[in-house]
């Protein structure tokens, strides 16, 4: 089965300055990568998905990159807020499947 | 449009009980998926049911079971009820294609 990690488990970075979160995956037919924001007391919030036939994705201050070769995929903020502390999950699937997490990265972004 | 719900928000059950979670899918939906999120740690698939029909199931014991109605909403029940069942559990709705969307999750604490 698939197979996701995602680092660092922690990040903590200064209000404004940028954020990085890396995914490997082990499936190559992992087609659908989602990120998914979590905050304290709440389900999963889609964020961001990206699909195997593009390599780059961008929504305002985040981003998500996939290298299909490489099997990995980031997500990144630019210009962090407060409001975006939470925990971020990234995952995998084979198109309208199950889907497969990452163990989770906290993101504290210090005013 | 309403988003996807479950029901109980909280639940306490003692070892050995049954327990029964409730989740409706955003309209027009026809898949839901459960997860498990035990504190700390990431989200682990449970099962996903598709117009009416169990299509998948995780790595998790029999005692673990649910089902789909005609009009998509889904329960899942949990039998004989161990200290470690205790986690968030989170429903998921898509329209079969690729993106799932959460419920805010059921919180089951097991004493």
């Amino acid at each position: 089965g698939e197979n996701v990690e995602q680092h660092p488990s922690t990040l903590s970075v200064q209000e404004g300055d940028s954020a990085v979160i890396k995914c490997t995956y082990s499936d190559s037919a992992s087609n659908y990568f989602p990120w998914y924001k979590q905050e304290l007391g709440k389900g999963p919030q889609l964020i961001i998905d990206i699909r195997s036939n593009v390599g780059e994705k961008k929504d305002q201050r985040i981003a998500v990159t996939l290298n299909k070769t490489a099997k990995h995929f980031s997500l990144h903020i630019t210009e962090t807020q407060p409001e975006d502390s939470a925990v971020y999950f990234c995952a995998a699937s084979r198109g309208a499947n199950n889907l497969f997490f990452g163990t989770g990265t906290r993101l504290t972004v210090i005013p | 449009e309403a988003g996807v719900t479950q029901s109980p928000t909280h639940l306490i059950k003692t070892r050995g009980q049954q327990v029964t979670l409730r989740c409706s899918p955003i309209s027009g939906h026809t898949s839901v998926y459960w997860y498990q999120q035990a504190l700390g740690l990431g989200l682990q698939f449970l099962l996903w049911y598709d117009e009416g029909e169990e299509r998948n199931r995780g790595n998790f014991p029999p005692r673990f079971s649910g089902r789909q109605f005609p009009n998509y909403s889904s329960e899942l029940n949990v039998n004989a009820l161990e200290l470690e069942d205790s986690a968030l559990y989170l429903c998921a709705s898509s329209s079969g294609r690729d993106t799932q969307y959460f419920g805010p999750g059921t919180r089951l604490t097991v004493l």
